[in-house]
């Protein structure tokens, strides 16, 4: 069965603190990776696409790493900010007939306090 | 202003009654899809589609029921049949092809709660 599992669950920190997000995944053949945020009552936004080629990707604080042969993604957030506060998802899909399907992990949710 | 949305974004259901979630999106997006979330769990896959008029049943696909009449629209209906329907429904969709890699952007979702 594929699953994705994010530790910690939970992570709160003092505003300008630099953090890690971890996501593990249990099947190396994947296609992509996606980082998404979610505010609370709301849709999920995407922040960062990993290719199954590619080993990271950057946005602005914003960096996602992806080592396939451990099965471990981590998102790292520089300089936190009051507004990063949210929960982080993250998803794979894997390769094969099946690379439209997201499995989600449960999520970190986030608070950085000021 | 390109994007997806959903509608309505609070619904109340009594038991036994079908409602019908909207999602539109003006992407140009080929595929699109609904999840399920609830607190606790991660998001599960009900149905997705990749064509107009083609669909294909997710993890979660009893009690439910789509359509892809046309490329901008992809409602569910949530039927009497599902059993434990209260959750947040979100809508999802991506271009396929070649070197897109299925990036999947999202709606602001549904809440639909039953009474």
């Amino acid at each position: 069965k594929q699953e994705v599992t994010q530790i910690p669950a939970a992570l709160s920190v003092p505003e300008g603190e630099n953090l890690v997000l971890n996501c593990s995944f249990t099947d190396s053949a994947i296609y992509n990776l996606q980082w998404f945020r979610q505010d609370p009552g709301k849709g999920l936004t995407s922040l960062l696409l990993i290719q199954s080629s590619q080993r990271e990707q950057t946005s602005g604080r914003l960096n996602a790493s992806l080592d396939k042969s451990s099965g471990r993604s981590t998102l790292y957030i520089a300089a936190s900010q009051p507004g990063d506060s949210a929960t982080y998802l993250c998803a794979v899909s894997y390769s094969g007939g099946s690379n439209y399907k997201l499995t989600f992990g449960k999520g970190t949710l986030l608070t950085v306090n000021p | 202003d390109g994007g997806i949305t959903q509608s309505p974004k609070y619904l109340f259901r009594k038991e036994g009654q079908n409602v019908t979630l909207s999602c539109e999106q003006n992407l140009n997006h080929d595929a699109m899809y609904w999840y399920r979330q609830d607190p606790g769990q991660g998001l599960r896959l009900i149905y997705y589609s990749q064509i107009v008029n083609d669909f294909q049943k997710g993890d979660i696909a009893e009690g439910y029921s789509v359509s892809r009449e046309k490329k901008e629209s992809f409602p569910l209906t949530v039927t009497s049949a599902q059993k434990n329907p209260t959750a947040f429904y979100l809508c999802a969709s991506s271009i396929e092809g070649r070197g897109t890699y299925n990036e999947q952007f999202f709606g602001p979702g549904t809440r639909l709660t039953v009474l």
